[in-house]
């Protein structure tokens, strides 16, 4: 079975601050790996995606995730954080198989990091 | 707006009841999911449907059913209800089926058990 974890429950930080989120998996096979964000009182939006190729990986807003088969691990980056970036931050996983293959797309999450920028 | 919409936005409700909870997936999508986003559990996967038929389960409890109709809608159906299903529960859906697509989730519903 898959796993994911998110080594920091909380993340305190000021405007300009550079981030690093971390996020390892556990899973023998082919992973497709994704960082959602839930700002205050919405709903999970997609940061960014990876599933092949260059695993440095740019998403929306500045945010950039770099992929490191060798240790598992799934790493969100900012290098300049702003106060609108407060929010909280979901890594996730699904096995890389199409729709022939069993897990049919579903998404294991990580428990999350909260991240707070302070101004 | 993702373009999924979840009714109601928050239930509050008694030990012992059942609760019907609805998702419309965005226009087009075949796909849903359900997730429950509770503080001990986290954010897990409950059960998936495509174009009709469920297509993945993964922990959900026998109290717990969905069904999704011919206009794609689903519906997660809780029964006897206990203080521990209060959570918020999401949907999300997808174009197709399978893992090379980006799963768009509703507002979700916020269930308060007491």
């Amino acid at each position: 079975a898959q796993s994911v974890s998110q080594h920091n429950h909380h993340v305190i930080l000021s405007e300009a601050a550079s981030l690093e989120l971390g996020c390892n998996y556990s899973y023998g096979g082919t992973v497709n790996l994704f960082w959602y964000v839930q700002y205050p009182g919405q709903h999970l939006q997609l940061l960014l995606k990876y599933f092949s190729g260059d695993p440095l990986v740019k998403g929306i807003k500045g945010f950039e995730a770099e992929f490191i088969k060798s240790k598992f691990s799934f790493n969100l980056r900012k290098p300049s954080v702003q106060w609108s970036d407060t929010a909280e931050y979901f890594c996730a996983v699904n096995d890389g198989t199409d729709a022939g293959g069993t897990s049919y797309g579903k998404l294991t999450f990580g428990q999350g990091t909260i991240l707070t920028v302070h101004p | 707006d993702s373009g999924v919409t979840q009714t109601p936005k928050h239930l509050i409700t008694a030990t012992g009841q059942r609760v019907t909870l609805r998702c419309s997936p965005r226009s087009g999508d075949l796909s849903v999911y359900w997730y429950q986003q509770s503080l001990d559990q986290g954010l897990q996967f409950l059960i998936q449907y495509y174009n009709g038929e469920e297509r993945a389960k993964g922990n959900i409890l026998e109290r717990f059913s969905a069904q999704q109709f011919p206009d794609l809608h689903s519906e997660l159906n809780l029964s006897s209800l206990e203080l521990g299903d209060s959570a918020l529960y999401f949907c999300a859906s997808s174009p197709r089926l399978g893992s090379y697509n980006e799963q768009f989730f509703g507002p979700g519903t916020r269930l308060t058990v007491l």
